[in-house]
């Protein structure tokens, strides 16, 4: 059973500051690691697939980072808004296994 | 475009009764997945469908069976039912399984209570 850890469970943080959370995954058998965003009463939103051991992706405000060889990503929220606010989901490929996801609140 | 849709977006139904859901992927999606998502949980992966050929199964009994259609639509069915069984229902869509990955498509979810 593959193990899929997120952390930090919870987060609030004031509007206008940055903030980062990290997933872990098995090192061994790498395939690519997904994240979502998972806003209350919406469908979770595909933020990145990334595939290589360093790779950088970014969305606006939002950017990830991999490191395949120790077996974990981080996301990084530049100056948050309140629009951030949702739960921060990983998965692992393939057959996706999911963490349980950061949930972001941001303070006005 | 359309998006992911899935049907019914709520259910109730009672223990040992049987459950269909139905998911319409994105046009153009061949590869649907099925997860569900207890709360304070990931979602936990269900199946893996693709040319209307299993590509995957997670760690759920038997009463737990899928299909694709031609048209890559697909239903979940639940035999059976158990309390433990009621949750958020997700589809979600992708081009194909194969490499490179791409992103995957969910749709709004089925919740189904079992009372």
């Amino acid at each position: 059973i593959l193990n899929v850890e997120q952390s930090p469970q919870s987060l609030h943080v004031q509007e206008g500051d940055s903030t980062n959370f990290t997933c872990s995954f098995p090192s061994s058998n790498f395939y690519a690691l997904h994240w979502y965003r998972w806003e209350t009463a919406k469908s979770p939103e595909a933020l990145f697939v990334m595939t290589l051991n360093g790779d950088e992706k970014k969305k606006g405000r939002i950017s990830a980072t991999l490191n395949t060889k120790e077996g974990y990503s981080y996301l990084y929220i530049k100056g948050s808004q309140p629009e951030d606010s949702a739960t921060y989901l990983c998965a692992f490929e393939e057959k996706l296994t999911f963490g349980t996801g950061t949930r972001l609140t941001i303070i006005p | 475009d359309a998006g992911v849709t899935q049907s019914p977006t709520h259910l109730i139904k009672t223990r040992g009764q049987h459950v269909t859901l139905r998911c319409s992927p994105i046009s153009g999606h061949k590869s649907v997945s099925w997860y569900q998502q207890v709360l304070g949980q990931g979602p936990q992966f269900i199946f893996q469908y693709y040319e209307k050929e299993e590509r995957g199964r997670g760690n759920f009994p038997d009463r737990f069976s899928a299909r694709q259609f031609p048209n890559y639509s697909s239903e979940l069915n639940v035999n059976a039912l158990l309390l433990g069984d009621s949750a958020l229902y997700l589809c979600a869509s992708r081009p194909g399984p194969q490499v490179p990955y791409t992103l995957q498509y969910f749709g709004p979810g089925t919740r189904l209570t079992v009372t």
